[in-house]
């Protein structure tokens, strides 16, 4: 089945700045990529998304690439802000239409 | 659009005991739901994936019997522990998926369970 990696677990930066979360994935027939922010006991919401014909998405301060060929996707934010602090988790769907989760980061922004 | 509640929001219960937990969606209809499992600090991981009017598919590990999963309209999934333990508590989420959009999944607000 899929397996997705997810790096790093846990990022600080200053407000700002900007976070980069970088997944990569095994099923090279994965042809969507999605990012969702979790707050603490919250449900995990869909921030973008990205399908396997498209290299690069972007919305507002938030954009995904993706690199079919490495098996590579990463969620960039720019200009960072303190209600941006929640966990982020990257997923891909395989060959059997499911979801499958990476392990998540712990982005904080701090002033 | 494509609203996904979940019912309840949170349960105590004693050990051995049965938990029912409701997904509906409201405002589409669901092709397919899924049941994820989340603990503590860690990812969502997938339970079983239900569509309407057939047999659950449950991911390797899980237990079918202890995991009762019913799918029975295309706007409602419930999701019962049979014989709780404290080792299932857990938040559990659901999520839905409609024949419009056949990629993105909707998620519930979660449920939290708590065994004691």
């Amino acid at each position: 089945g899929e397996n997705v990696e997810q790096h790093p677990s846990t990022l600080s930066v200053q407000e700002g700045d900007s976070a980069v979360i970088k997944c990569t994935y095994s099923d090279s027939a994965s042809n969507y990529f999605p990012w969702y922010k979790q707050e603490l006991g919250k449900r995990p919401q869909l921030i973008i998304d990205i399908r396997s014909n498209v290299g690069e998405k972007k919305d507002q301060r938030i954009a995904v690439t993706l690199n079919k060929t490495a098996k590579h996707f990463s969620l960039h934010i720019t200009e960072t802000q303190p209600e941006d602090s929640a966990v982020y988790f990257c997923a891909a769907t395989g060959t059997a239409s499911k979801l499958t989760f990476g392990t998540g980061t712990r982005l904080q922004v701090t002033l | 659009g494509a609203v996904v509640s979940q019912h309840p929001s949170w349960v105590i219960c004693k050990s051995g005991t049965s938990v029912k937990i409701e997904c509906r969606s409201l405002d589409f209809q669901a092709t397919t739901m899924f049941w994820y499992r989340q603990f503590p600090k860690q990812s969502l991981m997938l339970m079983a994936t239900s569509n309407e009017g057939s047999k659950a598919t449950y991911e390797q590990g899980v237990e079918k019997d202890k995991f009762l999963i019913n799918h029975a309209s295309l706007t409602l999934s419930t999701l019962t522990v049979t014989s709780a333990h404290p080792e299932d508590s857990s938040f559990y989420i659901c999520s839905a998926r409609g024949a419009g959009a056949p990629e993105t999944q909707y998620f519930g607000p979660g449920t939290r369970l708590l065994v004691l």
